[in-house]
């Protein structure tokens, strides 16, 4: 199955810095490719994703960048804010059979501190 | 946030009980998932259910039990568990494959 990895585990960051988050997923065929946001003692909620089928997006401050070749994608949050505080988990998932099959990466500690 | 609600928030029992979770999606979706999650380990997905059908039980030891009885329910039978199974469980809904998944608060778990 699609092994999905992740660094940093954890990440501590000034106020407005830029943080960046990496992944790396083993299957070639995965195509999707969502990143969460979980605040403490809150759900996991989607805060942007990416398809196979472009190599950036962009959402006001936060960007995901994929690079299909090297199996890898990454999470950009510029001009951090300590609300960004939070575990951010990649993810990766192919479509077909494998209804909504989503790997998870471990997670990041994000801390951006005032 | 309304959309995925989970009942009972926290739950603590022995390993001779038998308990349920509750998961009830409000947003007319079509799949509804159960992760675990614990400390320090990526979310880890335990069943799918897709149109009330299971698609996936991902090498789950069986006193974990899923249930659907339609696309809006979905429940997590427990029985004979064991410490280790102490963990938050989270229930998920989506249209498709395709679509984002939206998570409920989760229940937290802890076996004694």
């Amino acid at each position: 199955g699609e092994n999905v990895e992740q660094h940093p585990s954890t990440l501590s960051v000034q106020e407005g810095d830029s943080a960046v988050i990496k992944c790396t997923y083993s299957d070639s065929a995965s195509n999707y490719f969502p990143w969460y946001k979980q605040e403490l003692g809150k759900r996991p909620q989607l805060i942007i994703d990416i398809r196979s089928n472009v190599g950036e997006k962009k959402d006001q401050r936060i960007a995901v960048t994929l690079n299909k070749t090297a199996k890898h994608f990454s999470l950009h949050i510029t001009e951090t804010q300590p609300e960004d505080s939070a575990v951010y988990f990649c993810a990766a998932s192919r479509g077909g059979s494998t209804l909504g099959r989503l790997y998870f990466g471990r997670g990041t500690q994000l801390t951006v501190w005032p | 946030e309304t959309g995925v609600t989970q009942t009972p928030r926290h739950l603590v029992m022995g390993m001779t009980n038998k308990k349920s979770l509750k998961c009830e999606q409000h947003l007319g979706h079509n799949a509804m998932y159960w992760y675990k999650q614990s400390a320090k380990k990526p979310l880890e997905l335990m069943f799918v259910y897709s149109l009330e059908e299971r698609v996936e039980n991902n090498s789950v030891p069986s006193r974990f039990s899923p249930e659907c009885p339609n696309s809006s329910h979905l429940f997590l039978h427990l029985h004979t568990l064991q410490p280790e199974d102490s963990a938050l469980y989270l229930c998920a809904s989506s249209q498709d494959q395709w679509s984002e998944q939206y998570f409920g608060p989760g229940t937290r778990l802890t076996v004694t």
